[in-house]
């Protein structure tokens, strides 16, 4: 079974500060991982993701992770937050290699991101 | 390229009645997934759809069922709707090479949101 933990359901930084989201994963098996973001009344928007090739994974609007195996995690960052990054955000697990059974998303449980100025 | 599309936008139900969702996929996509996302929670996976065939469910109850049509579009139906029914509903599209397979993406719509009264 796969399962994700979200440190944190609500994070609040100011305007220009590091952003640091964090996730940890479960997984039997290697996993590819994801971070999504969601707008207020909006669906999910694939921000990154891990499919094993570099443990350093730059996605959109400026965010990166890296994937540590001895940690089991998959943080998100971002140098400097601007207000527009204020959304919730969620990491996500499916299986490699899922084989018959779909590849299903696992989701957390989110991070509702302030930023302040 | 059309993105993932969804309808209704917002639904109201009274417990005990049926609902239909709709899901048009992204453009050259094949696999359709349903996730529920209640509120203040992460999405939870229902069940996905290869080339017309369900691929995989989640720990929902069989009055949760779906359709995919030739032309990958899909349905999501639940009968007998109960007052914990009401959450966003969302559905994404991927590109699968096999039903035994793992898509790296899935694109997300904007979801349905239902309300059980």
């Amino acid at each position: 079974a796969q399962s994700v933990t979200q440190l944190g359901s609500h994070v609040s930084v100011s305007e220009g500060a590091l952003v640091l989201l964090r996730c940890n994963y479960s997984s039997s098996v290697p996993p590819y991982l994801f971070w999504y973001v969601q707008y207020p009344n909006q669906g999910l928007q694939l921000l990154l993701k891990y499919t094993s090739a570099a443990t350093l994974v730059k996605g959109i609007n400026g965010f990166e992770a890296e994937f540590k195996k001895s940690e089991t995690s998959f943080h998100l960052t971002k140098p400097s937050a601007h207000m527009s990054d204020a959304a919730e955000y969620f990491c996500a697990v499916s299986r490699k290699g899922q084989g018959g059974g779909g590849n299903k998303l696992t989701f957390g449980t989110g991070t509702q991101l302030k930023v302040e100025l | 390229e059309t993105g993932v599309t969804q309808s209704p936008t917002h639904l109201i139900k009274t417990r005990g009645q049926q609902v239909t969702l709709r899901c048009s996929s992204q453009s050259g996509h094949n696999t359709v997934s349903w996730y529920q996302q209640a509120l203040g929670q992460g999405p939870q996976f229902i069940f996905q759809y290869y080339r017309e065939e369900e691929n995989g469910r989640g720990n929902f109850p069989p009055r949760f069922s779906g359709l995919q049509f030739p032309n990958y579009s899909s349905e999501l139906n639940v009968n007998a709707l109960e007052l914990d029914d009401s959450a966003l509903y969302l559905c994404a599209s991927s590109l699968k090479a096999s039903a035994y397979s793992s898509s790296y993406e899935q694109y997300f719509g904007p979801g349905t949101r239902l309300t059980v009264t």
